[in-house]
């Protein structure tokens, strides 16, 4: 099966800019979640949407970050605006339900605000 | 609230000498644990996970790991690596019955030397 895809890869921008990231699960996979990975920590749960509801966002920085899913399928995060302790790998994974934890991780996308 | 402690940051090792990167956690509720490893620019890969049964758990790549509930620990071993492991190991928890959310340790750097 394709794994979970995201896109760009890398990106650079300034603070105070805005960016958006895009993350497509795998088939079938009804929950979805965003990680935000800051050099040198472990991955922290920033949302997770189990088809095209919100789960859990209790970590998620609303006044700055948002996203949605569409159609419970693809997922975007957006950042406006942005700052530089926003530096980070942003990680997308999904899962089916069921309690297998059978997560599948994208392979981020690196986010360097300068 | 969970949360993950690795004990060391960083572990160097010679090829085909056994490695041990421990890990321990603190939650209020029954916990599963898991152990992932994340290659350079990739997104995180499951070695292994203990959901029930057998508190010694194999996982992929010739890795092991033993829950110790009494000790609240879940430490990683392999009695011989591989250049090939150089990688960072990261243990994750996440509470039983809960969204599947998991709470990540910030990491383990395992470097192989030949």
């Amino acid at each position: 099966e394709a794994g979970v895809a995201q896109s760009p890869r890398y990106k650079i921008i300034e603070k105070r800019q805005s960016v958006a990231f895009w993350c497509n699960p795998i088939s079938g996979h009804a929950t979805l979640y965003w990680y935000q990975q800051i050099l040198g920590q472990g991955p922290k749960l920033l949302i997770q949407f189990q088809n095209n509801g919100v789960v859990d966002d209790s970590q998620l920085p609303k006044d700055r970050f948002s996203a949605e899913r569409l159609k419970g399928v693809d997922s975007t995060l957006k950042i406006q605006p942005a700052k530089l302790e926003d530096s980070a790998v942003y990680l997308c994974a999904s899962s089916r339900t069921g309690n297998d934890y059978g997560y599948t991780f994208g392979s981020g996308t690196r986010l360097t605000v300068v | 609230a969970q949360s993950v402690t690795q004990l060391d940051s960083q572990v160097p090792v010679f090829e085909e000498a056994p490695v041990e990167l421990r890990c321990n956690y603190s939650s209020s509720v029954s916990v599963y644990l898991f152990w992932y490893v994340q290659y350079p620019n990739q997104g995180l890969q499951l070695l292994l996970k203990y959901l029930s049964g057998s508190t010694l758990v194999k996982g992929i790549n010739g890795f092991e790991a033993e829950f110790n509930k009494s000790q609240t620990s879940f430490h990683l071993r392999k009695p011989s690596v591989h250049i090939s492991d150089t990688a960072e190991y990261f243990c994750a928890v996440s509470d039983q019955g809960g969204s599947e959310k998991l709470v990540f340790g910030k990491g383990t750097k395992l470097t192989v030397n030949p």
